[in-house]
């Protein structure tokens, strides 16, 4: 069975910091990959997508980038981090092409920047 | 662009009521399909029930079923003999059939269950 596993659980990061947020993927292959991000009580931002390795799709400018160094693996990074970048992040997969299925979310990653 | 609109940013039921969450969305496209996410309180993201828009049979799972109006746009989630551990914020979700693989949220509606 397929499983996604997202880290760290909680994050407390100072201003100006580097952030990375690591997710993966078991028991599939060449996923699509996503990360959200949900400011507290709003509903869930595209940050970025991915179909392939080294394939990344930006949704919204910002202080962050992402990177999908192997077929399984997706990291969401930031040089300096500001205030505005706390939120609860959310990774995700999903079956390339079988859109019926929607996606299978990781348990989410809450950053706070101080 | 599709957009997904929940207009009840809250909502409460008695426990072992039936309650119905409302989502329009806005397409050009014939061929997609829907879906109602439960976030509860640990924020872990879990599919509830999908439709596809050529199907016109409502899907239904256990106590979870929809009302799908194509022609209006429509996907109410209807949650009967609600229970403690429904109380969760609930999203309606859209995905083209065709295009792109994005999934595109409404703002969500949170559901408060009443013992």
């Amino acid at each position: 069975s397929q499983t996604i596993h997202q880290w760290p659980a909680t994050l407390v990061q100072p201003v100006g910091s580097p952030l990375s947020l690591e997710c993966t993927v078991e028991g599939t292959s060449n996923p699509n990959l996503y990360w959200y991000r949900q400011a507290a009580g709003r509903g869930l931002q595209l940050l970025f997508y991915s179909v392939g390795i080294g394939q990344i799709s930006s949704e919204v400018p910002q202080n962050l980038s992402a990177s999908r160094p192997q077929d399984r693996q997706f990291i969401l990074s930031s040089k300096k981090l500001l205030l505005s970048d706390s939120g609860f992040y959310l990774c995700a997969w999903s079956y390339p092409l079988r859109r019926f299925y929607g996606y299978t979310f990781g348990s989410g990653t809450r950053l706070t920047v101080v | 662009a599709q957009t997904v609109t929940q207009s009840q940013p809250e909502m409460s039921v008695q426990e072992a009521e039936t309650v119905t969450l409302s989502c329009t969305y806005d397409t050009s496209e014939s061929d997609y399909y829907l879906f109602w996410y439960k976030q509860p309180p640990s924020r872990q993201m879990i599919l509830v029930i999908r439709q596809e828009a050529y199907k016109q049979q409502n899907a239904t799972e256990n106590r979870f079923s929809v009302n799908f109006q194509k022609a209006a746009k429509s996907f109410s989630l209807k949650i009967s003999d609600s229970q403690l551990g429904d109380a969760a914020m609930y999203f309606c979700a859209y995905r083209s059939a065709p295009g792109n693989e994005k999934l595109t949220f409404g703002t969500g509606t949170r559901l408060t269950i009443i013992p």
